[in-house]
C-alpha cells in the first residue's frame, strides 16, 4: 500500500500571498488530519476531516481553512500570508475508530520571506 | 481535558544500550489509544507502536516496547539495543474517544545515540 503523500514538499512564498497544500492518504483511510509543526509551538492541530466534513478543528485564525474531496484527497489553504506561518505542515490519515493508527506523510516545509 | 507530558527535552544514550523515553497522559476517556512516534531530521512522522487502554500486555514492536501503566496513566518507551539511526525526536500521542477522535501530542524527546 501506497503511504501518505504531499505535496509540495518545500515552498516558498511571500508575506501576503495565499497557498495550497494537498494530502493523498493511504487508501482506505477517511480520515485526513493536518499539523502545523513549528520550532517554538511544537506539533498543533489545525484541523480534520472526515468523509468530507471538518470533524475537529484546532485553535488556528480563519485564514487556516481545508477541505476534503469524495475520493478522501484533502487540500489545506493558508491565505494572506504571514512571517510566523513559515513551518513543516504534517497531513496524517487514519481509518475512523477512535483508536486507529494514523500515518503521516513526509511533510512541505513552507517558508514565508 | 486531554493532555500527554513528556518531561525529557533531551536523552543521551550508549550505543547497544537500553533507554526508557517518558510519557504521562491524562483523559477521562474510558477508551482511548497511546502511539508513539519518530521525527528523524528529515521531518517525517514515523509510527513506532500503539497500545490500547484495554490491551492487558504492554506492546512490542521489535525493539520497542511500551511500557504501560494504566493506574499510574504513564506510557514508556523503552527502546532496546540503541543504534545511531535511533537518533530522532521522539513523540508520545494519544487519541481519546467520546467522539472527539483528536490526537493529542506531547512535547517531545530529543534522543541521541552516541557511539
Amino acid at each position: 500500500k501506497a503511504g501518505v503523500t504531499q505535496t509540495p514538499r518545500y515552498l516558498i512564498k511571500t508575506r501576503g500571498q495565499q497557498v495550497t497544500l494537498s494530502c493523498s492518504p493511504i487508501s482506505g483511510h477517511r480520515s485526513v488530519s493536518w499539523y502545523q509543526q513549528t520550532p517554538g509551538q511544537g506539533l498543533q492541530f489545525l484541523f480534520e476531516y472526515f468523509s468530507e466534513t471538518q470533524r475537529n478543528k484546532g485553535n488556528f485564525p480563519g485564514r487556516f481553512s481545508g477541505r476534503q474531496f469524495s475520493n478522501s484527497r484533502s487540500e489545506m489553504n493558508v491565505s494572506t500570508l504571514e512571517l510566523g506561518d513559515s513551518a513543516l505542515y504534517l497531513c496524517a490519515s487514519s481509518q475512523d475508530r477512535a483508536t486507529d493508527t494514523q500515518y503521516f506523510g513526509p511533510g512541505t516545509r513552507l517558508t514565508v520571506l | 481535558a486531554q493532555k500527554i507530558t513528556q518531561t525529557q527535552p533531551g536523552m543521551f544514550v550508549q550505543e547497544k544500550e537500553a533507554v526508557t523515553l517518558d510519557c504521562t497522559y491524562d483523559t477521562s476517556d474510558p477508551s482511548y489509544g497511546l502511539f508513539w512516534y519518530k521525527q528523524p531530521s528529515s521531518g517525517e512522522m514515523i509510527f513506532l507502536i500503539y497500545q490500547g487502554s484495554y490491551d492487558q500486555q504492554n506492546a512490542t514492536e521489535g525493539r520497542y516496547s511500551l511500557n504501560f501503566q494504566k493506574a499510574r496513566k504513564s506510557a514508556n518507551l523503552v527502546i532496546s539495543a540503541s543504534q545511531l539511526g535511533d537518533s530522532a525526536m521522539y513523540f508520545c500521542a494519544m487519541r481519546g474517544g467520546s467522539g472527539t477522535y483528536k490526537y493529542i501530542f506531547g512535547t517531545g524527546t530529543r534522543l541521541k545515540v552516541l557511539a
